[in-house]
C-alpha cells in the first residue's frame, strides 16, 4: 500500500515560515490536499489539489508538490496555526485514501 | 452553508456494534460521496471507507472489510457507519466527511463535529 512519510514535528517562532513536508513514491504525480487539526475539532482542509486554497483559509497558507515530496507552506506563523497537519492521497490504483501519520506545528 | 451532524457519543462493550450516523444539510446530498475517517486518542487519521448516496456503492479500508457497513437514507439525508465487532482498539472519534472530485480521488471539505465511540467492557 501507498505510504505518507510526514516528519513527527516542526517548530517555528511566530511571525516566520513553517515547512511541513509529506514524501510519497513519485506523489508529484498525485493530487495531494492538506488537513489542520487542532484538539477537540474536526480537521479543516487549508491546502487542496497541491496548492489551492478553500474559501476562508488565509493566503499564508500555501502548497507545492514535485518529485517525491509534496510541502505545506505556513507564512507569518501566528499562535492560532498551532495544531497537528496532515496530507492526504487518493490511491487510484487500490482505490483507497492515505493519510500521512501527521506533523505537529509548535510555534514557539 | 454545508453542514454535517453526526449523532451523539456512543459507549459499546467488546463484541458489540455501533452505528453512527450524519446527516447533511446546505447540499443536494446524493451529489457527493460521504467518507468515514476516524482518530484515536494519540494517534493519526485514518481513512475507514466511502459511501456514494447516489447509488449507495461503497469502497471500505481493507483493515475494516467485513466488519464496517456504509449505508444511507436518501429521504433524510442521511449517512450512516456501522461498525461491528468492537474492540477495545475501535474506542475512537469517528467523523464522517464529505468528498468532492480531485483530479485523482477527492479531498473531504467538510466535516461532521465528530462522535467518541468508548468500547469497554
Amino acid at each position: 500500500s501507498y505510504v505518507l512519510t510526514q516528519p513527527p514535528s516542526v517548530s517555528v517562532a511566530p511571525g516566520q515560515t513553517a515547512r511541513v513536508t509529506c514524501g510519497g513514491i513519485n506523489i508529484g504525480s498525485k493530487s495531494v490536499h492538506w488537513y489542520q487539526k487542532k484538539p477537540g475539532q474536526a480537521p479543516v482542509g487549508v491546502v487542496y489539489e497541491d496548492s489551492d486554497r478553500p474559501s476562508g483559509i488565509p493566503e499564508r497558507f500555501s502548497g507545492s508538490n514535485s518529485g517525491n515530496t509534496a510541502t505545506l507552506t505556513i507564512s507569518r506563523v501566528e499562535a492560532g496555526d498551532e495544531a497537528d497537519y496532515y496530507c492526504q492521497v487518493w490511491d487510484i490504483r487500490g482505490d483507497y485514501v492515505v493519510f500521512g501519520g501527521g506533523t505537529k506545528l509548535t510555534v514557539l | 452553508q454545508v453542514q454535517l451532524v453526526q449523532s451523539g457519543a456512543e459507549v459499546k462493550t467488546p463484541g458489540a456494534s455501533v452505528k453512527v450516523s450524519c446527516k447533511a444539510s446546505g447540499y443536494t446530498f446524493t451529489t457527493y460521496d460521504i467518507n468515514w475517517v476516524r482518530q484515536a486518542t494519540g494517534q493519526g487519521l485514518e481513512w475507514m471507507g466511502w459511501m456514494s448516496p447516489n447509488n449507495g456503492n461503497a469502497g471500505y479500508a481493507q483493515k475494516f472489510q467485513g466488519r464496517v457497513a456504509m449505508t444511507r437514507n436518501t429521504s433524510v439525508s442521511t449517512a450512516y457507519m456501522e461498525l461491528s465487532g468492537l474492540r477495545s482498539d475501535d474506542a475512537a472519534v469517528y467523523y464522517c466527511a464529505r468528498g468532492l472530485p480531485a483530479a485523482s480521488g477527492s479531498w473531504f471539505d467538510s466535516w461532521g463535529q465528530g462522535t467518541l465511540v468508548t468500547v469497554s467492557s
